[in-house]
């Protein structure tokens, strides 16, 4: 059964703290992507990558950074954390190529900053 | 920047109801996908649509490209259905991610 696995469940930091939340795929895809999804609000795009070592900024990528070093991982890293990046992160993957359209999401990391 | 409008908002129903959930979207795209969210937050997807119509077990989801819209109908629904139902449009071809609707949450009462 193919996965997107993210690393925590439930996470809690403290204001200031360097947060790294990690995503691996297993199903060789080219294409990941992080969102967060808040009340009222729904999922947005914070980063996305297309290969190793590249990546994108979505509608909202103010306050992170991430990583590709491998094709099967993808880390969001937040440098500074802050009460305002209390949300849940879910992770992606899709396939490459123009007519690759399926998506897998992983079972999101519920985060709460202190 | 395409625009994903959901409705209803919040839908309660009578076990063994027929449920549909629209979705418009503003912007030509290449896909629309539904997906299903049950509390406890890991999302699952329910069907990925260019064209047509497409049928599995219980769920059916259709789309009209030239009127941007999409329904997703549930045909004998039961309190095991209940979750929020997300749309989400995806752009031409490339790797950008979606964009989402804010969803629909489905209350199924026994």
């Amino acid at each position: 059964d193919v996965k997107v696995t993210q690393s925590s469940r439930y996470l809690v930091k403290r204001t200031g703290e360097k947060v790294f939340l990690e995503c691996v795929q297993d199903m060789d895809h080219e294409n990941m992507f992080w969102y967060r999804q808040d009340p009222g609000l729904g999922l947005r795009l914070i980063y996305f990558s297309y290969d190793v070592k590249m990546k994108e900024k979505g509608d909202i990528p103010e306050g992170y950074s991430v990583s590709r070093e491998k094709k099967e991982r993808f880390s969001l890293i937040l440098e500074s954390a802050s009460t305002n990046q209390t949300s849940m992160y879910l992770c992606a993957s899709s396939p490459g190529g123009v007519k690759s359209y399926g998506y897998t999401f992983g079972s999101g990391t519920r985060l709460t900053v202190v | 920047k395409n625009e994903v409008e959901q409705s209803p908002q919040n839908l309660t129903a009578q076990e063994g109801e027929f449920i549909t959930i629209n979705c418009s979207y503003s912007v030509g795209i290449s896909a629309l996908h539904w997906l299903q969210q049950h509390p406890g937050g890991g999302i699952v997807s329910l069907f990925m649509l260019s064209s047509g119509k497409k049928k599995h077990g219980r769920l059916i989801a259709t789309i009209n490209i030239q009127e941007k819209h999409s329904s997703l109908h549930i045909t004998a629904s039961h309190p095991r259905d209940s979750a929020v139902y997300i749309c989400a449009v995806r752009p031409g071809g490339g790797a950008d991610g979606l964009t989402f609707g804010k969803g629909t949450h489905l209350i199924i009462q026994p």
